[in-house]
C-alpha cells in the first residue's frame, strides 16, 4: 500500500530563517511525487513535479529535492506570504487504472514577520 | 469562468438526508476525482473518474454514490448523510496526458 508520512505537522519561522519540510514515501513503483500549497479555505495549488531519485525543482523561494525515500522541500528566506498547508503526494506506476495520487497530512508552517 | 467549480461552497443538512455536491470543469479533462480532507487524514479519495461513464471507488468510497454522465459534470451524492460525513470535500481534475491535479475551492459540509 502505497504510503506518505510528512514532518513535522506545524512549523513556525521568522520572516528569513530558513528551513526544510519533510516527505517520507512507500510506494511500488515511483511514477512521480507531488508538493502542493494550500492556503486556509482553498483547494491544494500545484507547485512541483519530481520524478526520479535526484531530482531537483525551485521556485522563488521554494526547492523540492528527491530521493527514493523521501523529498525535501527547502524554504530559503521566507517571507509571511510563504505560509500556507504543504501538502506531499505520490503517484504509483500502474498497469491499469487512473493515475490517483496518495497525499500525506501536510505540514502547517507559518511564518511570522 | 474557466476552470473547476463546486457547488455549494457551505452546506449544513441532517443526520439522514441525501446530499449532492457538484463540481463542473470547464476544460474537458478526462480524470475527475473526489477527495476528503478531515484534521488528522489529510486528503483521502472518495472516487474517481476516468471519463464520462466511468467511475471507480478510491479510499473511502462507503456512503458515497458519483455519476458522471457528461465529461464535464462529477456530481458526488450522500444517498443519507451521517455525522462522520461531515468534512471538507474537494474536486479535482486532471488531463489524461498530464499528471497534475487542479482542484476546487471545496466544499465544507456539516452534518448535524
Amino acid at each position: 500500500e502505497d504510503q506518505v508520512t510528512q514532518s513535522p505537522e506545524a512549523l513556525r519561522l521568522q520572516e528569513g530563517e530558513s528551513s526544510s519540510l519533510n516527505c517520507s514515501y512507500t510506494v511500488s513503483g515511483l511514477r512521480g511525487l507531488f508538493w502542493y500549497r494550500q492556503d486556509p479555505g482553498k483547494g491544494p495549488e500545484f507547485l512541483f513535479t519530481l520524478y526520479s531519485a535526484g531530482e531537483e525543482k525551485e521556485k522563488e523561494r521554494l526547492k523540492a529535492t528527491l530521493t527514493k525515500k523521501e523529498s525535501f522541500l527547502h524554504i530559503t528566506a521566507p517571507k509571511p506570504e510563504d505560509s500556507a498547508t504543504y501538502l506531499c503526494a505520490v503517484q504509483a506506476v500502474r498497469v491499469q487504472g487512473a493515475q490517483k495520487l496518495v497525499f500525506g497530512q501536510g505540514t502547517r508552517l507559518t511564518i511570522n514577520p | 469562468d474557466a476552470g473547476i467549480t463546486q457547488s455549494p461552497r457551505y452546506k449544513i443538512t441532517e443526520t439522514g438526508r441525501q446530499v449532492t455536491l457538484m463540481c463542473h470543469q470547464t476544460w474537458s479533462h478526462s480524470y475527475m476525482f473526489w477527495y476528503r480532507q478531515d484534521l488528522g487524514h489529510g486528503l483521502r479519495l472518495i472516487y474517481y473518474s476516468a471519463a464520462a461513464d466511468i467511475t471507480d471507488k478510491g479510499e473511502v468510497p462507503d456512503g458515497y454514490v458519483v455519476s458522471r454522465s457528461k465529461t464535464e459534470n462529477f456530481p458526488l451524492t450522500l444517498e443519507s448523510a451521517t455525522r462522520s460525513q461531515t468534512s471538507v470535500y474537494f474536486c479535482a481534475s486532471m488531463d489524461s496526458g498530464a499528471n497534475v491535479l487542479t482542484f476546487g475551492a471545496g466544499s465544507r459540509l456539516t452534518v448535524l
